[in-house]
């Protein structure tokens, strides 16, 4: 079992509609989650962190953690095509400084 | 502030070779960590080093190295390269676990 799962996708969204993105991960004592964004052929940039139970919104993204369940989603609401990109999830683990543990990432596509 | 910085962009090798890459983290930020990341393994966490210390480490062979200076700029180093090798090489720098951030990457393609 990897430590951060997610579904490669794609995940193909028409303009304007909300995407869903979800992870999981495998130590429940994780305490530190994060979305990242990477384009094509550039580097992961960070979206939003999330340290606590419930939702965190910053414009139109939101965060949300369950650690009960071991589950981080990312909702991006009115998606644009300039959203398209790969969103990686990661997590630091108790004791791991800034060490970051990735998913695989999930490709999303928004169509016009 | 300037973002991070890699260099060089680009790099060919060969097998057998050994390679240094270079990062220079944003200004007062101490931690420095690397990442390779390939198709088929994703990006995977090589090594951290914060104030000249290296104080955590990947799964990676011996071959992989780094160090930092006391300007925090980072190097690696890989020796005796494998056609596996070939990846992108991320640093990222930050002063708190919330504000990592990457630098453009050094592509590396091992003939």
């Amino acid at each position: 079992q990897k430590e951060v799962e997610q579904n490669s996708g794609p995940l193909s969204v028409p303009e304007g509609a909300i995407a869903s993105l979800n992870c999981t991960y495998s130590d429940r004592g994780s305490q530190s989650f994060f979305w990242y964004r990477q384009y094509s052929g550039k580097s992961p940039e960070l979206i939003m962190f999330i340290y606590s139970n419930g939702d965190k919104e910053d414009g139109r993204f939101t965060a949300q953690l369950n650690k009960a369940s071991q589950y981080v989603s990312l909702l991006i609401r009115d998606s644009q095509p300039s959203d398209s990109a790969t969103y990686l999830c990661a997590v630091i683990r108790p004791g791991g400084y800034n060490k970051l543990i990735f998913g695989a990432g999930t490709r999303l596509a928004v169509h016009p | 502030k300037a973002g991070v910085t890699q260099t060089p962009r680009y790099l060919i090798k060969t097998r057998g070779q050994q390679v240094t890459l270079s990062c220079s983290p944003i200004s007062g930020h101490r931690s420095v960590s690397w990442y390779q990341q390939t198709p088929g393994q994703g990006l995977q966490f090589l090594f951290e080093y914060f104030s000249e210390t290296q104080r955590n480490k990947g799964n990676f062979p011996g071959r992989f190295s780094g160090r930092q200076f006391s300007n925090s700029r980072s190097e690696m180093n890989v020796s005796t390269l494998e056609l596996g090798d070939s990846a992108l090489y991320l640093c990222a720098s930050g002063d708190s676990q919330e504000t990592q951030y990457f630098g453009p990457g050094t592509r590396l393609l091992v003939l």
